[in-house]
């Protein structure tokens, strides 16, 4: 069964700090990717990140990291000294079968001026 | 840029209704998907298509239909609306080949009086 796992609900940190968000997932198939997609409170999912299984390097883009890792099944994403544009909840995902996508449930990020 | 254009942003429509959600993308995607939204669900897909005229039930089909007659739109229809149909409706798109990406449209909140 594929499964993706977003076990913290809310998160709230003030502006500057840095902050992980979680995600584990579970498949059976040796071929797969993992995305991360951002909703801000407008209502549209941005992409934001994806991997695929083969490539377990870490990845930046500015104050926006990702940690994956084949060996606990996790691919986290750290954003460094955060900012109150970065308040929306947070998407992890794992395509697999081909065309099917699972998200977990989300992760919502408050960060307080 | 891929654009997912949905085509209502706010709806209120009553009890047993007729209702039509419609999305168009411009980007030649062969996968078209409908995914509902709800506070501490996440995201779940609701019907998907990978070609014109093709569709495969989701997670939560029940009490809905679509419709692709064009490979550029995908329509959700609910027959008889009913009030725990009130959600957030996104409506989603991705090329098969690529490691396809998942792509989104704003949303649709329908409420159901």
């Amino acid at each position: 069964a594929q499964k993706v796992t977003q076990a913290q609900t809310e998160i709230s940190v003030v502006e500057k700090e840095d902050v992980t968000l979680d995600c584990v997932y579970e498949t059976r198939d040796t071929t797969y990717y993992l995305f991360w997609y951002k909703q801000p409170p407008s209502g549209e999912l941005v992409f934001l990140i994806r991997r695929n299984s083969f490539d377990e390097q870490n990845e930046i883009s500015g104050r926006y990291s990702w940690n994956f890792q084949k060996s606990t099944s996790s691919f986290n994403f750290t954003i460094t000294a955060s900012q109150v544009v970065d308040s929306a909840v947070y998407f992890c995902a794992l395509r697999y079968n081909f065309n099917k996508f699972y998200f977990g449930s989300g992760t919502k990020l408050n960060v307080k001026p | 840029d891929v654009k997912v254009t949905q085509s209502s942003r706010y709806l209120v429509k009553r009890t047993g209704e007729k209702v039509f959600l419609e999305c168009v993308q411009d980007m030649d995607h062969e996968n078209m998907f409908w995914y509902r939204q709800d506070p501490g669900l996440g995201l779940r897909l609701i019907y998907f298509s990978y070609d014109v005229k093709m569709k495969e039930k989701g997670d939560i089909p029940e009490g809905y239909s679509v419709s692709r007659e064009k490979k550029e739109r995908f329509s959700l229809i609910l027959e008889s609306a009913s009030t725990n149909q009130t959600s957030m409706y996104l409506c989603a798109s991705s090329k098969t080949w690529g490691g396809n990406t998942i792509y989104f449209g704003e949303g649709s909140w329908l409420t159901v009086v």
